[in-house]
């Protein structure tokens, strides 16, 4: 099983530029969510989505879309990359609400 | 302000000995707690997770404790091993659940051989 799937592994993006995240999971999970990582801040929950045609809010949204038109698939949209979006992105995936994630290898993210 | 803290940036522990990772929280509804151990260029694996209920949970090598009254969490891996040398997330939830998590920053352990 690939299990949580992540592409690019690296970008590079220009401040404006947008750009999409990939994220895919091989698990049937009804549960996805895409987390960022910086230095000393752990991961922070960006968006997450409970089910096809459902996402919402995490603790860190702004400057970030979703959207999930299948189960497997919950792709990370950047509409305006700001140098504030450097950072490591790793998607999550879980059976249901009671876990525990299970984390892609992640997308590192520059914006000069 | 952070809800979940690890003050220790760092550890580095002799092979064979204890490894004793410490994590604080505020917030008094988070009622489960997770342990996270992250590979460089790897994605966290879920290492051994404790419900509010218990006070201690055992998974071979790993123990968490848990003490409520001192919103803190430890985790103790007996004996260390060189391929436990790693950076460790301690991460917790308030829907009783594995998954809406919110993470400390994390400690790098260096188990030396």
């Amino acid at each position: 099983n690939a299990g949580v799937t992540q592409t690019p592994k690296f970008q590079v993006l220009k401040t404006g530029q947008s750009m999409t995240l990939q994220c895919a999971q091989d698990m049937n999970h009804e549960y996805m969510s895409w987390y960022r990582q910086d230095p000393g801040m752990g991961l922070r929950l960006i968006h997450y989505s409970v089910g096809a045609g459902i996402t919402d809010q995490g603790e860190v949204p702004n400057g970030y879309n979703v959207s999930r038109s299948t189960t497997e698939d919950f792709p990370l949209r950047l509409l305006s990359a700001a140098p504030s979006q450097t950072s490591v992105y790793f998607c999550a995936s879980s059976y249901g609400s009671t876990g525990p994630l299970h984390f892609g290898n992640g997308t590192r993210l520059t914006v000069t | 302000d952070q809800q979940v803290k690890q003050n220790s940036p760092s550890l580095s522990v002799q092979e064979g000995r204890i490894s004793i990772l410490n994590c604080d929280y505020t917030n008094s509804m988070f009622d489960y707690f997770l342990w996270y151990k992250k590979y460089p260029a790897e994605g966290p694996t879920f290492l051994i997770s404790i419900s509010s209920i218990k006070d201690k949970n055992e998974d071979g090598r790993f123990t968490v404790f848990l003490n409520k009254s001192a919103k803190h969490l430890s985790l103790h891996i007996v004996p260390s091993q060189p391929g436990d040398s790693a950076v460790y997330f301690c991460a917790a939830s308030d829907n009783n659940a594995g998954n809406m998590l919110t993470f400390g920053g994390g400690t790098r352990l260096m188990v030396k051989p």
